[in-house]
């Protein structure tokens, strides 16, 4: 059975620094991951989608890595700002298993 | 539509009483996803439809839940006799196969 976990549970840092969240999965054969922002009683906001062929995904200031065969993840993001401030989650995709999520990660980015 | 929209967003309720949760997701889509979500947790797998069938409901935790999209579009959750512990953010999401996963805002159900 597949299980996700993330960490840090929760993150504070001064605006403007560089960051690095972690997410790491039990079984290695998967066929995507993907990370997705949250923000409080709102739904989810899908970030980035990596296959599993890829290594890495950038999207502005966000860059996600993969390393399949370690079964790891990392979500790199630059110059941190106060709008950054939410809950990261990670969450694998096995092929015909529907995705399977990490608790998140809660970042909060002072200003 | 332009996103997954979900509806009611708010549900309060009493115990032993019935409640659905609409879900009408990305045009297009061929499945489409429930998933339950607590306090401070990730997202937990309920069911998966591929067009109209459940292509598979492990998630479901017990015979009160029961999940139809009977033209492979519109989904409703259906929930019977519900418990305090349903409370719970109701999440749908729908996908073009495999591929990207697209999520609503959710349906906040609370079981007074």
């Amino acid at each position: 059975k597949q299980e996700v976990t993330q960490i840090p549970a929760a993150l504070s840092v001064p605006e403007g620094e560089n960051l690095v969240l972690n997410c790491s999965f039990t079984d290695s054969a998967i066929y995507n991951l993907q990370w997705f922002r949250q923000d409080p009683g709102k739904g989810l906001t899908s970030l980035l989608l990596i296959q599993s062929s890829q290594r890495e995904q950038t999207s502005g200031r966000l860059n996600a890595s993969l390393d399949k065969s370690s079964g790891r993840s990392t979500l790199y993001i630059a110059a941190s700002q106060p709008g950054d401030s939410a809950t990261y989650l990670c969450a694998v995709n096995s092929g015909n298993t529907p995705l399977v999520f990490g608790k998140g990660t809660r970042l909060s980015v002072i200003a | 539509g332009a996103g997954v929209s979900q509806t009611p967003s708010n549900k309060v309720t009493e115990k032993g009483k019935y409640v659905e949760l609409r879900c009408d997701p990305i045009s297009g889509h061929t499945a489409l996803y429930w998933y339950r979500q607590s306090l401070g947790q990730g997202p937990e797998f309920l069911i998966y439809f591929q067009g109209t069938g459940a292509a598979d409901d492990s998630g479901l935790p017990n015979d009160r839940f029961f999940a139809v999209r009977p033209e492979g579009s519109v989904s409703t959750l259906k929930i019977q006799r519900t418990e305090r512990g349903d409370s719970a953010v109701y999440l749908c999401a729908s996908s073009q196969g495999a591929g990207e996963l697209f999520f609503g805002e959710g349906s906040r159900l609370t079981v007074l």
